[in-house]
């Protein structure tokens, strides 16, 4: 299996419960953020994202919360699954410039039966 | 179907083997990247591209090399690899604009001895 998920911050939840994962990110100035799901021997996965003039966006069975004041991101997964289990990313992206994203170290969900 | 594809999947290398990684996307997106993966660290990147023939160097370029002669194409280059650059290779594509998800390959594991 992969190695990048070692070390990493780990949630374990049982199938069918709400998940919620937390990233607290760095720059004031950036407007613009995104979470990515990562399974093992794959490429990062887009999720959902999130503009800085926004506190709340939900997709299918996910929400994205942002909290500026705190510069704190939260991403909510309902009824998780089994096939939610992988490592879970958020990216901050600087306002004003090119496409660059600053990723979080990462958070390994563990949906178990 | 919409993609990014990288080759090869695994290199294993020797310390001082000019090797290349191919990125190769058909989205038309004018902005490519590289990033490499480690435990602990996330994701960093190397290297980006704005467009054809516009690189510029990310978060850690050192040892790296690359070129954007198609729109397509943004082959990763290690002139002379060292164990230090065995790693998780990543390669991602978006339209270019600072708030547009950018979308990854599938990965490449490299280990240099």
């Amino acid at each position: 299996g992969e190695s990048v998920g070692l070390h990493l911050p780990t949630l374990s939840v049982q199938e069918g419960d709400n998940s919620i994962i937390n990233c607290a990110y760095s720059n004031s100035a950036s407007d613009y953020f995104i979470w990515y799901k990562q399974e093992s021997g794959k490429g990062p996965q887009f999720i959902i994202d999130i503009r800085s003039n926004m506190d709340k966006r939900q997709g299918q069975r996910v929400t994205v919360l942002l909290n500026k004041t705190v510069k704190h991101l939260s991403l909510q997964i309902a009824a998780t699954q089994p096939g939610d289990s992988a490592v879970y990313f958020c990216a901050e992206n600087r306002a004003g410039g090119y496409n660059k994203l600053i990723f979080g170290a990462g958070t390994r969900l563990a949906v178990h039966p | 179907e919409a993609q990014v594809t990288q080759n090869p999947r695994y290199l294993i290398t020797v310390t001082g083997k000019k090797l290349t990684v191919t990125c190769s996307q058909n989205m038309n997106h004018e902005y490519m990247s590289w990033y490499r993966q480690d435990p602990g660290l996330g994701l960093r990147q190397i290297y980006y591209s704005m467009n054809v023939e516009v690189t510029d160097k990310g978060d850690v370029p050192e040892g790296y090399k690359v070129s954007r002669k198609e729109k397509r194409n943004f082959p990763l280059i290690l002139e002379s690899p060292s164990p230090n650059q065995t790693s998780l290779y990543f390669c991602a594509s978006s339209k270019g604009t600072s708030e547009e998800t950018q979308y990854f390959g599938p990965g490449t594991r490299l280990l240099v001895l």
